[in-house]
This record gives C-alpha cells, structure tokens and sequence, in this order.
C-alpha cells in the first residue's frame, strides 16, 4: 500500500521568497511521485514527476523537487515566489512501472502569497 | 493542447435523484479514472476503466455507481441514487496514449480535467 502525508494544510510565502511545500511518502514498492497543482476554478494540473530517472526533478513554473529515498520525501521548491504561484499543490504517489495505475494523493496544501 | 474536458462544472440535484457527470478524455488516451474530492479532504480514487471494463474500483465505489464509454469520445460516471455525502468535487483523467512505447507507457502521467462540483440537497 501507499501514501503521501503533505505537512502543513496552509503555507504563506512573501513574494520572492522561497517556497517549501513538504511531502514524505510510504509505499512498499519502489514509488513514482507526482506534484499536481490545482488552481481556483481550474482542474489538476502535473507540476512535475518523479520516475526514478534523476533524483531532483525540474517542473513547470520554476519548481523542482528531490527524491530522497533515505528521507522517504519528496518536497516542492522554488527559489523566488510569485503571486500567481497561489493555488493548491497535491503530492501523489503511484507504483513505479505501472503506468496506467491509480494514485493516491496527499490532503493537499494550499499556498498563499503576501504581497 | 489536448485536455480533458468534463461537463458541466457545476450540478445540483435533490438526495435520490440519479446524476451523470460527463467527461471526454484525450482522444489518443486508453485508460480513464474517476477521482472525488470532498470539501476539505483529499483527492480519492474511484475507478479506473480499460477496453470499455472497470479494471480497478474503490471501496467508495459502490453498486450506486457506474461508468460507461457510450461512444468513442465520451466516458461518463452515473450515480443512480443521491445521498448528501457524494457531494464533491469528481475529477476525471486519462492516461497512456497509443503507440508509445513500454518505457513511455510505465512513466506516463494522469491527466485531468478541470472536475464537476457536485452539490446533493
């Protein structure tokens, strides 16, 4: 079985400063790990994903994240936030190799920006 | 850029009315998902369907629940008998094109729409 536990349901970041949004995982199985982004009124979209290919993973917008297999984690970042990063970010977690498999998704993190 | 579109994005029924939220996958995609978010909780997997037959359900998804692929284009999910706890927001995805290779195929990701909020009353 797996899952993803997002630490921190609400996280404020200044614009400009660095966004950290937490994700540690479980899984029995070698896992490949997703960071979906949902904005208001709009639907899930892939931020980025992790296949075990490299271990830091580049995203759209700026973001990446690193798998850390001894930390069981696999955390969003980017280096300078901007307002229109506001939204909520999903870390989800599937089985490696099976690509048409379901996820299962964290609780999710909604990100706010301060002007 | 192909999406996933479902419709409508907003629907309000009375507690034992049956719904049908509709969705229209990628059109190159082979597997389809329904996912549900209830206000404040995370995102849940459904179901998932694979050459017109579920291939996975959830616990959540119960004998109150169906899916269909009616036409080459359309993939529905019908809840025949309302209860105020479906109130959600139901996201459909779909996944892994034709003609990629097994690699690709492994690594490939859900895509999704932009989901149907459900209201029950």
């Amino acid at each position: 079985a797996q899952s993803v536990t997002q630490l921190g349901s609400h996280v404020s970041v200044s614009e400009g400063a660095l966004v950290l949004l937490r994700c540690n995982y479980s899984s029995s199985v070698p896992p490949y790990l997703f960071w979906y982004v949902q904005y208001p009124n709009q639907g899930l979209q892939l931020l980025l994903k992790y296949t075990s290919a490299a271990t830091l993973v580049k995203g759209i917008n700026g973001f990446e994240a690193e798998f850390k297999k001894s930390e069981t984690s696999f955390h969003l970042t980017k280096p300078s936030a901007h307002m229109s990063d506001a939204a909520e970010y999903f870390c989800a977690v599937r089985r490696a190799n099976f690509g048409n498999e379901k996820l299962t998704f964290g609780t999710g993190t909604r990100l706010t920006i301060i002007p | 850029e192909p999406e996933v579109t479902q419709t409508p994005s907003h629907q309000v029924t009375q507690m034992g009315q049956e719904v049908i939220l509709r969705c229209v996958p990628i059109s190159n995609h082979l597997y389809f998902y329904w996912y549900r978010q209830i206000l404040g909780q995370k995102v849940e997997f459904l179901v998932s369907f694979y050459n017109n037959e579920i291939s996975e359900k959830s616990e959540i998804f119960d004998d109150q629940f169906s899916v269909e692929r009616p036409d080459g284009s359309n993939f529905t999910l019908k809840i025949r008998s309302t209860k105020l706890e479906d109130s959600a927001m139901y996201f459909c995805a779909s996944s892994h094109m034709t003609n990629i290779s097994l690699v690709a195929a492994m690594n490939t990701e859900a895509f999704f729409g932009q989901g149907t909020r459900l209201t029950v009353v």
